[in-house]
């Protein structure tokens, strides 16, 4: 059964730097990969999908890349700044095109 | 605009009534979900359809309900059934195929009083 793990689950990092968010999946053999950002209280964006062909994406200061061999994807923000503080979910989709979900990376950038 | 909205954005409700959540795409998506966000854990799917007419129960279905009459709606329906309801809820939407790019809604917040 694919599981899908994030840490850490909270970040906390001073406005500017550079940050590496971790997303791990037990079972190789997945379609693509999502990384979307959760505002409080509020609904999903989808910020960069990775197909399983694939090993980065990149939007803007943010680039995601994908390892199916090891299992692991991360999602790299460059220059960090306030607005970015949000909540970051990675889910994998499996053979029935659903999505497996990750528990979430807190993100908070300090100003 | 192109989108995925939801209704109401809070919702009360009694301990023993069934209540109605609202999801409408005008995306012209052919695949709809509902999930369940829980403090501290990932989306867990109620239930998704791929075709209108037809849905399937994902993993946590119990004691709740819902139908696919037109390819814009899939309302959920939370029972009484449902022991725990209190919860936010989501609505997303996608194109069938491998590329499964899912798009979401707002979000419904309900809570049993």
């Amino acid at each position: 059964k694919q599981e899908v793990t994030q840490i850490p689950a909270a970040l906390s990092v001073p406005e500017g730097e550079n940050l590496v968010l971790n997303c791990s999946f037990t079972d190789s053999a997945i379609y693509n990969l999502q990384w979307f950002r959760q505002d409080p209280g509020k609904g999903l964006t989808s910020l960069l999908l990775i197909q399983s062909s694939q090993r980065e994406q990149t939007s803007g200061r943010l680039n995601a890349s994908l390892d199916k061999s090891s299992g692991r994807s991360t999602l790299y923000i460059a220059a960090s700044q306030p607005g970015d503080s949000a909540t970051y979910l990675c889910a994998v989709s499996n053979s029935n095109y659903q999505l497996i979900w990750g528990a979430g990376t807190k993100l908070i950038i300090k100003p | 605009d192109g989108g995925i909205t939801q209704s109401p954005k809070y919702l009360f409700r009694k301990e023993g009534q069934n209540v109605t959540l609202s999801c409408e795409q005008n995306l012209n998506h052919d695949a709809m979900y509902w999930y369940r966000q829980d403090p501290g854990q990932g989306l867990r799917l109620i239930y998704y359809s791929q075709i209108v007419n037809d849905f399937q129960k994902g993993d946590i279905a119990e004691g709740y309900s819902v139908s696919r009459e037109k390819k814009e709606s899939f309302p959920l329906t939370v029972t009484s059934a449902q022991k725990n309801p209190t919860a936010f809820y989501l609505c997303a939407s996608s194109p069938v195929g491998l590329l499964n790019e899912q798009f979401f809604g707002p979000g419904t917040r309900l809570t049993v009083l």
